[in-house]
């Protein structure tokens, strides 16, 4: 089983911030995507990285996938009140059609 | 509203009971995937279709868990002899076929087993 691990595992700050959340595994995945996901609700999916090295913004938050595709990153620039949720990093297997998930970064901005 | 839909949101029973859920995935997509999650987790992989054939079952799926897709179209996930252990979020997510396809996820299930 491919493991990720998402760091931190929690983080609080203020409005306005910048920060930078990781996605690590020691396997190679063909793609990554990230969901953001809200108490009682389904993830949302946020992005899909495909290439290494591929960096994909959209708006204020940024995606890297590693030159290896073993990990990535989201930064958040000044961040929002709305940014506040659960951050999943999931991988898609080489040999398998599943996703696996890291167990998320739950990110609270305070106002 | 074309987006992954799952039946019920809630779901409140006692334990030895039975319980199903259902899934209708976005209408031009193949594969079909189930998941549980819980708190303070991200989602583990149970099972996943494309069309009517389950292709892949997780180890966390025991014996009490089945899911079918009779027809390719929506998809029945039901848990026999209920216990407490299997309170959680149950999420199932939709995707066309393809080499890096992107899966879209419903509101989930939220099971309570008490």
């Amino acid at each position: 089983t491919q493991l990720l691990e998402q760091s931190p595992q929690f983080l609080s700050i203020q409005e306005g911030e910048n920060l930078t959340v990781y996605c690590n595994s020691s396997s190679v995945f063909s793609s990554l995507q990230w969901y953001r996901q809200e108490p009682g609700e389904g993830p949302v999916l946020l992005v899909t990285v495909v290439t290494g090295g591929e960096v994909k913004k959209l708006k204020r938050l940024t995606f890297q996938f590693g030159d290896a595709r073993k990990d990535s990153s989201l930064h958040i620039t000044a961040a929002q009140t709305g940014d506040t949720g659960l951050y999943l990093c999931a991988g898609m297997d080489t040999g398998r059609r599943a996703l696996t998930f890291g167990s998320g970064t739950r990110l609270q901005v305070q106002p | 509203d074309t987006g992954v839909s799952q039946d019920p949101r809630h779901k409140i029973t006692k334990r030895g009971q039975n319980v199903t859920f259902r899934c209708d995935p976005i209408s031009e997509h193949n594969r079909l995937y189930w998941y549980r999650q819980t708190l303070g987790q991200g989602p583990e992989f149970l099972t996943y279709f494309q069309n009517e054939a389950q292709l892949e079952k997780s180890r966390l799926l025991s014996d009490r868990f089945s899911a079918e897709r009779p027809k390719g179209s929506f998809s029945t996930l039901e848990i026999q002899r209920t216990e407490q252990g299997d309170s959680a979020m149950y999420l199932c997510a939709s995707s066309e076929v393809g080499g890096n396809t992107e899966a879209f996820f419903g509101q989930g299930t939220r099971l309570t087993v008490v």
